[in-house]
């Protein structure tokens, strides 16, 4: 059964950081790429970012480009989100999703975490 | 950056309706087009790919179709366990950029 687990979630200030995990299991993880999403409270969904199997390609929204960086430990069946300057609109739940494919432009996600909440406030 | 349009916003129909949301795109996307069902608390879930193709396990009274700028999504007979927000999804790979419709909720009336 595929599993993914996300954690790191938590209140934060603005201006600081903040850095979210995603534990996969249940499938191969370095044969497909992995995604970001996020959902704002009461809003509908945005991808934040993308990566490819062996990290090689990788993907951003404009709205979080230069501040977050996506990677993965295929050894860890991990995936991370680190979150530099945050800003009260970066409030949401974030999910972590697995790709159908290999390459970040599959980009059709057939499983889904339960997300992981950010909240982002002084 | 490719838009996407999708109407209704909400909806409400009864039981055994046929219900149909559109997702209309900026420009032509050909067949990159995806369809998601989120419940209430939920994550989202997968129903429909490449426009037109049923996800494994996903009834078939789902379905989709179209291509270029132009989608359509359809139960065909809405049923109780069908009240949810369904998102279209478009991807266009160079450079990657991924787009969500704002979402149509459906409620049984």
């Amino acid at each position: 059964e595929v599993q993914l687990v996300e954690s790191g979630g938590g209140l934060v200030q603005p201006g600081r950081s903040l850095r979210l995990s995603c534990a996969a299991s249940g499938f191969t993880f370095d044969d497909y790429a992995m995604h970001w999403v996020r959902q704002a409270p009461g809003k509908g969904l945005e991808w934040v970012s993308g990566i490819s199997w062996n990290s090689g390609s990788i993907g951003y929204a404009d709205s979080v480009k230069g501040r977050f960086t996506i990677s993965r430990d295929n050894a860890k069946n991990s995936l991370y989100l680190q979150m530099n300057s945050l800003r009260a609109e970066d409030t949401a739940l974030y999910y972590c999703a697995k790709d159908i494919g290999f390459g970040v432009g599959d980009a059709t996600f057939d499983y889904w975490g339960q997300g992981t909440l950010v909240t982002v406030s002084s | 950056d490719i838009q996407m349009t999708q109407s209704p916003s909400s909806l409400s129909a009864s039981v055994g309706d046929r219900v149909t949301i559109t997702c209309q795109a900026s420009q032509d996307i050909s067949n990159y087009l995806n369809w998601y069902q989120q419940k209430p608390g939920k994550a989202p879930k997968l129903l429909i790919y490449d426009a037109s193709n049923l996800e494994t396990g996903v009834p078939s009274r789902f379905s989709g179709s179209g291509s270029g700028t132009d989608f359509t999504f359809t139960i065909s007979s809405l049923q109780p366990e069908d009240i949810a927000t369904y998102y279209c999804q478009q991807y266009d790979n160079l450079p990657l950029r991924l787009t969500f419709g704002g979402g149509t909720k459906v409620e049984i009336k």
